[in-house]
């Protein structure tokens, strides 16, 4: 369990909505990341922060912002949901060697539809 | 960029042994991942390999040739929970910062009796 929560955990949404999704970690981790998980493609990362205030664009950005303002929460926001970002989305942080394997562990994910 | 290839479905007994495979190619290799991950649920972290070699974990263990852009993930005494998704995932170390993992699809593995 690595300290992570996820909300809210399932979301069905229109097309054109806003949509923001939260994660809370409960361990200081400095590194935070959004990912979204698709049939045929595998997790893909959205973006990540290293710090609070400083994040990055991953891979599938577009359509996608991010926030933080506080070292527990990385909020994830859909700015006008589409039919295409109906996904699975998982946050993760990063672990550091202090805390054993330096990878990064994941929350439960949260199951969006936009319709 | 990179490219991670694994198959797709893998069918094995109950008791076997299966081994999964992973091919990579990247620029700046810092390290290579596996994850499990059953339906439905969040992917939890397997195993770790940097170096050439075999990094045994109880019924796992994970193999990783750099030379060759490849690994394997072997589990052994199969059983049914270890029915699930198992994804290869690479870090390297020139796609910038953040400690960036590039995921592979996943081996759907199905354990039968």
């Amino acid at each position: 369990d690595a300290g992570i929560t996820q909300s809210p955990r399932h979301k069905v949404t229109e097309t054109g909505t806003p949509v923001t999704l939260r994660c809370h970690q409960t361990e200081n981790h400095r590194y935070m990341y959004w990912y979204r998980q698709d049939p045929g493609h595998g997790l893909r990362l959205i973006h990540y922060s290293y710090g609070v205030k400083d994040t990055d664009k991953g891979e599938v950005s577009d359509g996608y912002s991010v926030s933080r303002s506080k070292t527990e929460d990385f909020l994830l926001t859909l700015e006008s949901a589409t039919s295409s970002q109906t996904s699975v989305y998982f946050c993760a942080i990063r672990r550091g060697p202090s805390g054993g394997t330096d990878t990064q562990y994941f929350g439960p994910g949260t199951r969006l539809t936009v319709l | 960029g990179q490219n991670i290839d694994q198959p797709t479905e893998m069918t094995a007994t109950e008791g076997a042994i299966v081994q999964i495979n992973c091919t990579y190619q990247t620029s700046g290799f810092n390290g290579l991942f596996w994850y499990q991950q059953h339906a439905g649920e969040a992917p939890t972290f397997l195993s770790y390999n940097v170096l050439d070699g075999l990094e045994e974990k109880g019924r796992f263990s994970s193999f990783l040739s750099r030379s060759k852009g490849y690994s394997y993930l072997l589990l052994k005494e199969l059983q049914m929970k270890d029915s699930a998704s198992y994804l290869c995932a690479v870090r390297d170390i020139l796609t910038g910062g953040g400690n960036k993992l590039t995921f592979g699809t996943g081996t759907q593995l199905k354990v039968e009796l």
